[in-house]
């Protein structure tokens, strides 16, 4: 079975601008969950999604944003990025609220100049 | 989700068993432990996780001690590749997972 897949794997952004990050779960999961990691800050909670829905938020400024398609890939976008948000950001999936085993795609590294 | 308290680094030689401690003393009940290790720059990867019970799958072993208050993760022979960032974590249902410092495990020759 293939892993989480994310796509790009790499991006370099400018301040200001906005960017859009991908992530394709295992197939057959449907909760999708975001996390950002910095030096600074470690890995932190972004959101989850299940059934296109947004079901937990973490602590993160209304510039970050997402959404769930019916085939449970997941979007994240990040509006008037900063500096601060250069960052590892990571997606994982798992089969459903309850299963607590999340599986972690290899992540995008954002860059923000 | 309950606390975890682990040491922030350990050393192993290659080929012996590596022993991870971690403590969760607030632990409730129903809560589940899990260890997931995060290889340099990758996403992290699910190692195993236990209620009451000892558990053991092909990557690691997981002692948890009667009161639930600590658990120890066990790599019984450790290679060069086991090198990572090693996080215990207590989840929250919905999947929510709250990652402290983990231990840095060094695997040396």
């Amino acid at each position: 079975k293939a892993g989480v897949t994310q796509t790009p794997r790499y991006l370099i952004k400018t301040r200001g601008q906005q960017v859009t990050l991908s992530c394709s779960p295992i197939s057959g999961h449907r909760s999708v969950s975001w996390y950002q990691q910095t030096p600074g800050q470690g890995l932190q909670f972004l959101f989850e999604y299940f059934s296109e829905t947004q079901r937990n938020k973490g602590n993160f400024p209304g510039r970050f944003s997402g959404r769930q398609f019916s085939n449970s890939r997941s979007e994240m976008n990040v509006s008037t990025l900063e500096l601060g948000d250069s960052a590892l950001y990571l997606c994982a999936s798992s089969f459903s609220r309850t299963e607590e085993t999340q599986y972690f795609g290899p992540g995008t590294r954002l860059l923000v100049l | 989700d309950a606390k975890t308290t682990q040491p922030p680094s350990m050393d192993c030689a290659e080929g012996r068993a590596a022993n991870l401690p971690c403590n969760h003393s607030t632990i409730s009940g129903n809560e589940y432990v899990y260890w997931y290790r995060q290889i340099h720059s990758q996403g992290p990867q699910y190692i195993i996780h236990g209620l009451k019970n000892n558990e053991t799958n092909e990557m690691a072993s997981l002692i948890i001690t009667e009161d639930r208050k600590s658990s120890t993760l066990i790599l019984p022979h450790a290679t060069l590749r086991d090198t990572a960032v090693y996080y215990c974590i207590v989840p929250k249902a919905g999947n929510m997972l709250t990652f402290g410092g983990g231990t840095r495990l060094m695997v040396k020759p």
